[in-house]
């Protein structure tokens, strides 16, 4: 299983861009890149995923280089709603693999005023 | 939406209790999942089912079962209770491992 490594935390101020880098340099082949949101005393929840270049939904992009080495999560203009554990899980999606995927500490970002 | 609903929001039990965690999931999964939770240690596995009667061990299985007799219902059992199980518990379920919904988790206290 590839293992990933993201920044313990982050600060941000209200209206700026976040960018969360994640380093996956195990990744496999049929490993697809999945990034979670957690507030506290909730579960997490998806927000994206992707393989390669660039995803976009209502709630962030992600963006991934060629090597898949590496992924970055943008957070337009973030609000303190945004302040939370995000998670970083490279895995294979195919739904006859029966392994584990990794949570690792996550980066937990302070939204300020 | 995919609905995972936890039985208990909090709990509290005493050292050497049984203690039943369940999750019961309305997407017809195939996979449901235990973690838990602690400060600094971010989420572990304890079990994963990939289908009815079917479980794989986690990263920390000792001190727990579990027991997944329909599709739709993942229960964690803690056949002895102990202080070092006080965590919060999240159950998840998915369709393919790399995307899993989770529920809103069970803070467990044990005294």
């Amino acid at each position: 299983l590839a293992k990933t490594t993201q920044p313990i935390s982050m600060d941000s101020y209200e209206g700026q861009e976040v960018n969360i880098t994640c380093s996956h340099n195990n990744i496999a082949t049929n490993d697809y890149i999945t990034w979670y949101q957690q507030f506290p005393s909730q579960g997490p929840r998806f927000i994206i995923q992707g393989y390669k270049t660039k995803v976009t939904n209502e709630v962030a992009s992600l963006f991934i280089p060629a090597d898949r080495k590496s992924s970055t999560l943008s957070l337009p203009r973030v609000s303190l709603s945004d302040t939370a554990v995000y998670y970083c899980l490279v895995g294979d999606r195919s739904s006859s693999n029966t392994g584990k995927l990794i949570f690792g500490q996550g980066t937990t970002l302070q939204v300020k005023p | 939406d995919v609905k995972v609903t936890q039985s208990s929001r909090y709990l509290v039990k005493r050292t050497g209790e049984k203690v039943f965690l369940e999750c019961v999931q309305d997407m017809d999964h195939e996979n449901m999942f235990w973690y838990r939770q602690d400060p600094g240690l971010g989420l572990r596995l304890i079990y994963f089912s990939y289908d009815v009667k079917m479980k794989e061990k986690g990263d920390i299985p000792e001190g727990y079962s579990v027991s997944r007799e329909k599709k739709e219902r993942f229960s964690l059992i803690l056949e002895s209770a102990s202080t070092n199980q006080t965590s919060m518990y999240l159950c998840a379920s998915s369709t393919s491992l790399a995307t899993q919904y989770f529920g809103p988790g069970t803070r467990l206290t044990v005294l």
